[in-house]
């Protein structure tokens, strides 16, 4: 088990529903960071937090709205989408964005 | 060209074998270098974290960096099944802005250690 828990472990939606993913650790780091990884290939990054602040976004189209209300946690707000973001999402952490990243088990999202 | 260079393999090795895994490189900037092994339906798991060029040992794993040539290593002796996973690489510079944290990584190779 890793010590960054992300909920739900699957996810099934249509294109037209709004869900959300959470991410929650309690190691007390203060970067936090969504990854999508697709079959096959490796993570890609979509956002990085530092200290509760956006730091990073890499161009994600805003269907996909971050937010992190507090150091121990990080949501991905999810809404109207498309079937090409079936993919496995993935949340890590680390002490600061200069230190090792550690990921959680990631949800696996499926667009119907 | 891609700026981090990984063979997906599949690699496949008798238990007990030594494994060896490499990521070549084009940007100079580099400066810490990650591994990662990646079990089915999980998230990737940390294995060995360098800095500087040379080895570094934990176990059964040793990373080895050769900045000089812009090649990294992942050693694994008297592999098991249980080592059966995708192995990525992955590095970062040292840039702030919007670099910093910023991980780059290697397509990924699968390792298969038959008994």
């Amino acid at each position: 088990d890793t010590e960054v828990t992300q909920t739900p472990k699957h996810l099934v939606m249509g294109m037209t529903n709004k869900k959300s993913l959470k991410c929650e650790q309690h190691m007390g780091h203060r970067a936090m960071y969504w990854y999508k990884q697709k079959a096959k290939k490796p993570p890609e990054l979509m956002f990085v937090y530092s200290y509760e602040k956006l730091s990073i976004n890499e161009s994600v189209p805003s269907r996909f709205s971050p937010e992190c209300p507090n150091s121990s946690l990080l949501n991905l707000h999810l809404h109207a989408l498309q079937p090409e973001d079936s993919a496995l999402y993935l949340c890590a952490s680390s002490r600061w964005v200069d230190q090792p990243q550690h990921f959680g088990d990631g949800t696996r999202l499926s667009i119907l | 060209q891609k700026e981090v260079e990984q063979d997906p393999g599949p690699l496949s090795v008798p238990e007990g074998a030594i494994v060896s895994l490499n990521c070549t490189y084009s940007n100079s900037a580099f400066q810490y270098f990650m591994w990662y092994r990646q079990y089915s339906r999980k998230g990737p798991e940390l294995l060995m974290y360098t800095y500087s060029s040379g080895n570094k040992e934990d176990g059964r794993f040793t990373a080895q960096v050769d900045k000089s040539s812009k090649y990294i290593s992942l050693f694994i002796r008297d592999s098991q099944p249980s080592d059966s996973a995708t192995y990525l690489c992955a590095m970062r510079t040292n840039a702030g802005g919007t670099s910093y944290g910023k991980l780059t990584f290697g397509q990924g190779t699968i390792l298969t250690v038959h008994p």
